[in-house]
C-alpha cells in the first residue's frame, strides 16, 4: 500500500512569496491533515479536512494560508505572502475515517529568507 | 500548563538498554494515546496506538497508559543504534474532532 505522498520536499523562498505544498493520501483515507512543524517542536494541526468538507481550521492563519480537498482526494496548502516564522516543516496526514491511526508523509521543509 | 508534557532529551543509551520515554497530560478527556518515531528529516512513523488505560505490547516496544495519574511511557527492550531518533507522543479525546495533540518529542541516541 503506498503511503502519504508530498511534494515538493523541500522549498526556499524569500519572504512576502507565495509558496503551494501538495498532498496526496493514502488510498481510501476520507481525513486529512495538515501540521506544521517547526524546529525542536511537535506537530501542530493546521486544517482537517473529512472528505472534501473542513472540519477543523481553528490554527490556520486565515490571513495568508489557505487550504483546499476539492474531490475529496488531493489536497494544496498555500501560504501567501510568507513571513519568516513560516519556516517549518509542513506534514500531511491521513486517516481511514476520523478517530483513526493517521499516517504522515515525509514534509516539506519550507525555509523562508 | 503546556496540555502535554514531553522531556525533550536527549537521552543517551548504551545498546542493549531498557529505554523508557515518558510523556504527561493534563486533558482528562483524552481517550487516545499514541506514540510516533521521527527519524531526521523524514515524517512521523506511528509506532503504537492504544485506547483507553492499560499496556499494549508489539515486538520490543510496550505502551502503557496510566489514566488515574495522566501518565504515558513508551518501553523499548534490546534498544538498538537505530532505535535512535525523536520519540513524540500524542493524544485525543474520543469525541469531536479527533485532533491530536502531539509533545516535543524526546530525542534518543542508542549508543554502539
Amino acid at each position: 500500500e503506498a503511503g502519504v505522498a508530498q511534494s515538493p520536499r523541500y522549498k526556499i523562498i524569500e519572504k512576502r512569496q507565495s509558496v503551494a505544498f501538495w498532498c496526496n493520501p493514502i488510498s481510501g483515507h476520507a481525513t486529512l491533515y495538515w501540521y506544521q512543524q517547526i524546529l525542536g517542536q511537535g506537530p501542530k494541526l493546521l486544517i482537517q479536512f473529512q472528505n472534501n468538507g473542513v472540519v477543523d481550521d481553528s490554527q490556520l492563519p486565515k490571513d495568508r494560508f489557505s487550504a483546499e480537498r476539492l474531490k475529496g482526494v488531493d489536497s494544496t496548502l498555500k501560504i501567501q505572502p510568507a513571513k519568516l516564522e513560516d519556516s517549518a516543516v509542513y506534514l500531511c496526514a491521513s486517516s481511514l475515517v476520523e478517530g483513526n491511526e493517521q499516517y504522515f508523509g515525509p514534509g516539506t521543509r519550507l525555509t523562508v529568507t | 500548563q503546556k496540555e502535554v508534557e514531553q522531556d525533550p532529551g536527549p537521552l543517551s543509551v548504551p545498546e542493549g538498554a531498557i529505554v523508557s520515554l515518558n510523556c504527561t497530560y493534563s486533558n482528562s478527556a483524552f481517550q487516545y494515546f499514541m506514540w510516533y518515531r521521527q527519524y531526521s528529516r523524514k515524517g512521523p512513523e506511528l509506532l503504537m496506538y492504544t485506547y483507553s488505560s492499560g499496556n499494549k505490547e508489539d515486538g520490543r516496544f510496550t505502551a502503557q497508559v496510566d489514566k488515574s495519574s495522566k501518565y504515558i511511557s513508551l518501553f523499548i527492550r534490546d534498544s538498538q543504534p537505530s532505535d535512535s531518533a525523536t520519540y513524540l507522543c500524542a493524544m485525543s479525546a474520543a469525541s469531536g474532532t479527533y485532533k491530536y495533540i502531539f509533545g516535543t518529542g524526546t530525542r534518543l541516541k542508542v549508543l554502539a
